[in-house]
C-alpha cells in the first residue's frame, strides 16, 4: 500500500496567517490526491480534488499543488472557521490511503 | 442535493458481525457516475479507507480488512452495505459511508458517521 505522510503533524497560527501543509506519497500518485477538513464530531469535508481543483463551495483561500509525490495545502489567509485537521488522501490505487493528519489550532 | 445516512446497530460484541447500512438521497445509486464507499475512523485516530462498490456489484476492499469484509448494494432501497464479521474492539471506530465520483475518484459527500462499539 502506498504510505502517505503529512508534515507536520500540528502547527499553531493567528487569523490572517499564512499556513502550508504538506503530504508526501511513499510512490508516485500523479495527481490523485485530495484534502479534507475535519472538525471535532464531524465527517471530513473535500477541500481540493486532483491535487489542485477546488472542489465547489469551498473558499478560495484555500488552494492545492503538487503532482507525482510531493503536494502541499495552502490557506492564504486564516479564518477562525479553519482551527481544523486536515488530512490527504491518494486515491491513485487500492487501498486508498489517508494521511496521518495536520491539527491546525490558534496561536 | 445528494445526503448519505448511516444506520446499524452501536454496540456489537465481540466475534460477532458489524453491519451498517447506507441510504442515499437525492441522488440514485444507479447513475452510474459514482462508486459508493465505507470509511472508518477509531477514537482520536486518523481515516481508514475500507472498500467502496460500483452499480454492477463491483467491489475494492482495503487488503488488511479485505477476508472479514463485505461491501453489497441494494438499487431498489437506494442503500448500499457493509458486514464486517469476526470483529473484536480494535474494530471499534466511527463508520463513514461516502460518494466516489468516477471522475476524480475523491469521496465527496460523506455521511454524519455512525459510531460502532465492539464490546461484550
Amino acid at each position: 500500500a502506498i504510505q502517505m505522510t503529512q508534515s507536520p503533524s500540528s502547527l499553531s497560527a493567528s487569523v490572517g496567517d499564512r499556513v502550508t501543509i504538506t503530504c508526501r506519497a511513499s510512490q508516485g500518485i500523479r495527481n490523485d490526491l485530495g484534502w479534507y477538513q475535519q472538525k471535532p464530531g464531524k465527517a471530513p469535508k473535500l477541500l481540493i480534488y486532483a491535487a489542485s481543483s477546488l472542489q465547489s463551495g469551498v473558499p478560495s483561500r484555500f488552494s492545492g499543488s503538487g503532482s507525482g509525490t510531493d503536494f502541499t495545502l495552502t490557506i492564504s489567509s486564516l479564518q477562525p472557521e479553519d482551527f481544523a485537521t486536515y488530512y490527504c488522501l491518494q486515491d491513485y490505487n487500492y487501498p486508498f490511503t489517508f494521511g496521518p493528519g495536520t491539527k491546525v489550532d490558534i496561536k | 442535493q445528494v445526503q448519505l445516512q448511516e444506520s446499524g446497530p452501536g454496540l456489537v460484541k465481540p466475534s460477532q458481525t458489524l453491519s451498517l447500512t447506507c441510504t442515499v438521497s437525492g441522488g440514485s445509486i444507479s447513475s452510474g457516475s459514482y462508486y459508493w464507499s465505507w470509511i472508518r475512523q477509531p477514537a482520536g485516530k486518523g481515516l481508514e479507507w475500507i472498500g467502496r462498490i460500483y452499480t454492477s456489484g463491483s467491489t475494492n476492499y482495503n487488503p488488511s480488512l479485505k477476508s472479514r469484509v463485505t461491501i453489497s448494494v441494494d438499487t431498489s432501497k437506494n442503500q448500499f452495505s457493509l458486514k464486517l464479521s469476526s470483529v473484536t474492539a480494535a474494530d471499534t471506530a466511527v463508520y463513514y459511508c461516502a460518494r466516489d465520483p468516477i471522475v476524480g475518484a475523491t469521496p465527496d459527500y460523506w455521511g454524519q458517521g455512525t459510531l460502532v462499539t465492539v464490546s461484550s
